[in-house]
Order: C-alpha cells, then sequence, then structure tokens
C-alpha cells in the first residue's frame, strides 16, 4: 500500500517569512512528485513538480526531493496572505499511468 | 493550456436517481484520464483510471457496476454514479495526462454531487 505522509497543520506563518512543507512517502520505487495548492472547495493546482534529487526552484517555490531518505519538501519564500491553503503532496509511482498518490494535505495560513 | 472542465460543476439529486459527470481536456488529446473522490477534510482518493477505447481499471473497493466510467475519445471520459445514495456525496475531480508523454496530471475544476 503507497503512503504518503503529511503533517496537516495547520501551519501558521508570518507574511514575508519562509513556509517550509514537508512530505515523506512509502514507495521506493516512486519517481515523480508534485506539490498542489488547493483553496477551499475547489480542485487541486499544480504548483511544483521534481523527478530527480535535489531542488527546483521556479519563482518563490522550491521543491526538494531525497530519494534515499523518501522525503519531498516545498519552500515558500516570501510568503502572501493568498498563499493560504492546503498544500497537497503527490506521487506517481506508475510512470504515469496510474494515478497519483496524495497526502492529506497541510493546511497553510499566512498571518499578515 | 492544459485545460480540463467538468460538467456539471455541482448537482443535487433525489437518492436512487443517476448522475453523468462529464470531464473533457480542451486543448489537448488525453488517452488517460483519472478519477478522483474527495470527502470533506480528506484528502483526494483515485477512484479509477480510464483510458481512451478499454475498460477503467478500478481501486481497490470501489464498485465499478456503481461507478460506471466510459471513455470514448480522446478528450472526453464520463462517470456515472448509479443509483446514489446519501453517501456517495462528495466532491468528485477528474484528471487529464495528455498523449505527448508528460507524466504531469491536469485537474478539472471539480464536481459538487449532492444526494438527498
Amino acid at each position: 500500500q503507497k503512503e504518503v505522509e503529511q503533517n496537516s497543520g495547520p501551519l501558521s506563518v508570518p507574511e514575508g517569512a519562509i513556509a517550509s512543507l514537508n512530505c515523506t512517502y512509502s514507495d521506493r520505487g516512486s519517481q515523480s512528485f508534485f506539490w498542489y495548492r488547493q483553496y477551499s472547495g475547489k480542485s487541486p493546482e499544480l504548483i511544483m513538480s521534481i523527478y530527480s534529487n535535489g531542488d527546483k526552484e521556479d519563482g518563490r517555490f522550491t521543491a526538494q526531493l531525497n530519494k534515499a531518505s523518501q522525503y519531498v519538501s516545498l519552500l515558500i519564500r516570501d510568503s502572501q496572505p493568498s498563499d493560504s491553503a492546503t498544500y497537497l503532496c503527490a506521487e506517481d509511482s506508475g510512470g504515469g499511468a496510474d494515478g497519483l498518490t496524495f497526502g492529506k494535505g497541510t493546511h497553510l495560513i499566512i498571518q499578515p | 493550456g492544459a485545460v480540463v472542465s467538468q460538467h456539471p460543476s455541482w448537482v443535487i439529486c433525489k437518492s436512487g436517481t443517476s448522475v453523468k459527470i462529464e470531464c473533457r481536456s480542451l486543448d489537448f488529446q488525453a488517452t488517460t484520464m483519472f478519477w478522483y473522490r474527495q470527502f470533506p477534510k480528506q484528502s483526494l482518493m483515485l477512484m479509477a483510471t480510464s483510458n481512451e477505447g478499454s475498460k477503467a481499471t478500478y481501486e481497490q473497493g470501489v464498485e465499478k457496476d456503481k461507478f460506471l466510467i466510459n471513455h470514448a475519445s480522446l478528450t472526453l471520459s464520463t462517470l456515472t454514479v448509479t443509483s446514489a445514495h446519501p453517501e456517495d456525496s462528495s466532491f468528485y475531480i477528474c484528471s487529464a495526462r495528455d498523449t505527448m508523454g508528460q507524466e504531469t496530471q491536469y485537474f478539472g475544476p471539480g464536481t459538487r454531487l449532492l444526494v438527498l
């Protein structure tokens, strides 16, 4: 049974600070990892994808992957109130042929 | 690009009726679409994988005779909830993967189903 674990939070971060979100996964065969943002009542929106060990940066977002530790993280720099949402970590161990396995999500609150 | 639509966005129905939800990829072709369900304050759970021109693959615990999936074209998959009951009330979300081999899944806006 593939599992993706996240701290449900809420994680409260002051505006302008760095928000750090963490995720661990159980399937060592997983190759692809994704971070989605979900606002209340809405469907998930892709933030970042990462496939290789190391860091991947896109604007204010940095994803980090450590396959040896089975650990994925997302850093949000210069946090804004609009970043307040639930962040879902997901993995795809089927090479795209299978659906994603999601964590339960971390509720992030950016305090103005 | 990579837009996925769903219709309807919300539906209220009586117990025992059937409800059809459509998922369309608007600007790309999708040989594979996925159907997820999300209950309040829970994460998305994969229900089934829909492949164009073949039978859907259902996850363990999902009744294939209750949740009928049809993927008749490269841009359309439908999910029919047959004989819906209140416990089927949920947020149903589809996603699509384009045929160009990218692994990213693009999600539709979701359909909120309330069964009375």
